[in-house]
Parts: C-alpha cells; structure tokens; sequence
C-alpha cells in the first residue's frame, strides 16, 4: 500500500538557519510527490511537485526538494529560514497506478517552529 | 481570481445529528475532492467527483457522501455524526479529474459534541 511517512513530529530551528525536512514514501511505481504548507487555521498551499525530470525541484519561498529514488525520498531544504516559514508541513504522494482517482496520500506533517 | 471557497468556515453539531458542507471550486475547475484532517494529522482523502460523477472514495463509511452540482459546485454530507467526525473538512479542486494540481479552500472546522 501507499504511505508517506514524516520522522520528525516537531523541529525547531533558529531564524536564519537552514532547513531539512524528511519524507521518506512507499510506492510500487514512479510517485508523483509533494509538499504543502499549512498555517494555523488555513487550508493547505502548494511548495513544490515533482512529476518527473530533473530530481531537483524548486519551489515557492526559497524552498526546494530532491527526490532520491534509492532512498524512497523527497527531503525539502531551505538554505535559510525565516520567522514566517514557522507552520505545518505535509510531504505527499499522488496515487495514481491504483486508483481512478487523483487521489493524495499525506504523511502526519512535521510542525517547524523558528527560534528567534 | 477566487481560490476555492467553502462555507461555512466553523460548525458545532450533536452525535446523532446531520451535517452538509459547501464547496465551490475555482473558476475553470470541474474536479472536486473532499479530504479529512484530524487535529495532529495530515489530510485523508474521502472523495473525488469530476465532471458530476464519482471517481474515487477513501476508507470512509456509508455515513459519508457527497455530490457535485452542474455548476461544479459541490457539498459532503454526513450522517449519524459521530465525536470522531470532528476535524477540518478540506475541499481541492483541479482542473480535470486526473491532475494533482489540486488547490485546496480553508476548511470547515467541524466539531462534534
């Protein structure tokens, strides 16, 4: 079955420092991936998608991810944070190959806070 | 343009009771899905409906339906309304009913007591 999973629950880092956030993902084909940000009480945006290509995708805000096939990953990075970025973050994985639907699978989300 | 709207923004229901929320999808988009997010996870898919029909349901009982109007608008409804169906209720929308670029609206905070 399908599944994304997130490690880290909750991190914190201090403004200005760089960012990993890891998703590690189970799929029997070539996944569709991607990465939502949510603040409190919103809906949930878009960062970044990777489809296929370049392994390296960038996305909005400064943020990029690089997807691993070996390693089942799509890790998202940023090179410096900023006190705005504190939020939720899901990685998530298209299931396409076994459903008709556009159906996505989210991980549990990791809660990034910025240390001032 | 509009993002996808969906109303309304908070509701407080009793166990037992029935509930109906609304969603209108981006201009353009006739593809609508339904997710589910429990405090402290991420979003689990319920439905997708494109172009008025079904094309996909999660692991959701028969208590959970939904429907999609001419108009691409769309509503879930839920029945018999349990203290777990308390959660956010996203809606997505896409342009097709086979693209992930799916944009989501706020969410429905329902809580049920």
């Amino acid at each position: 079955a399908q599944s994304v999973t997130q490690p880290d629950i909750h991190i914190t880092v201090s403004e200005g420092a760089s960012l990993e956030l890891r998703c590690n993902y189970s799929y029997g084909a070539t996944p569709y991936l991607f990465w939502y940000v949510q603040s409190p009480g919103q809906g949930l945006q878009l960062l970044l998608k990777y489809f296929s290509g370049d392994t390296l995708v960038q996305g909005i805000k400064g943020f990029e991810a690089e997807f691993k096939r070996s390693q089942s990953s799509f890790n998202l990075r940023k090179p410096s944070v900023h006190w705005s970025d504190a939020a939720e973050y899901f990685c998530a994985v298209g299931a396409t190959r076994y459903s008709s639907a556009s159906k996505i699978i989210f991980g549990s989300g990791t809660r990034l806070s910025i240390r001032p | 343009d509009a993002g996808v709207t969906q109303s309304p923004t908070h509701l407080i229901k009793t166990r037992g009771q029935h509930v109906t929320l609304r969603c209108s999808p981006i201009s353009g988009h006739k593809s609508v899905s339904w997710y589910q997010q429990v405090l402290g996870q991420g979003p689990q898919f319920i439905f997708q409906y494109y172009e008025k029909e079904e094309r996909g349901r999660g692991n959701f009982p028969d208590r959970f339906s939904a429907r999609q109007f001419p108009n691409y608008s769309s509503e879930l409804n839920v029945n018999a309304l349990l203290l777990g169906d308390s959660a956010l209720y996203l809606c997505a929308s896409s342009t097709t009913g086979v693209s992930y670029e799916q944009y989501f609206g706020p969410g429905t905070r329902l809580t049920v007591t």
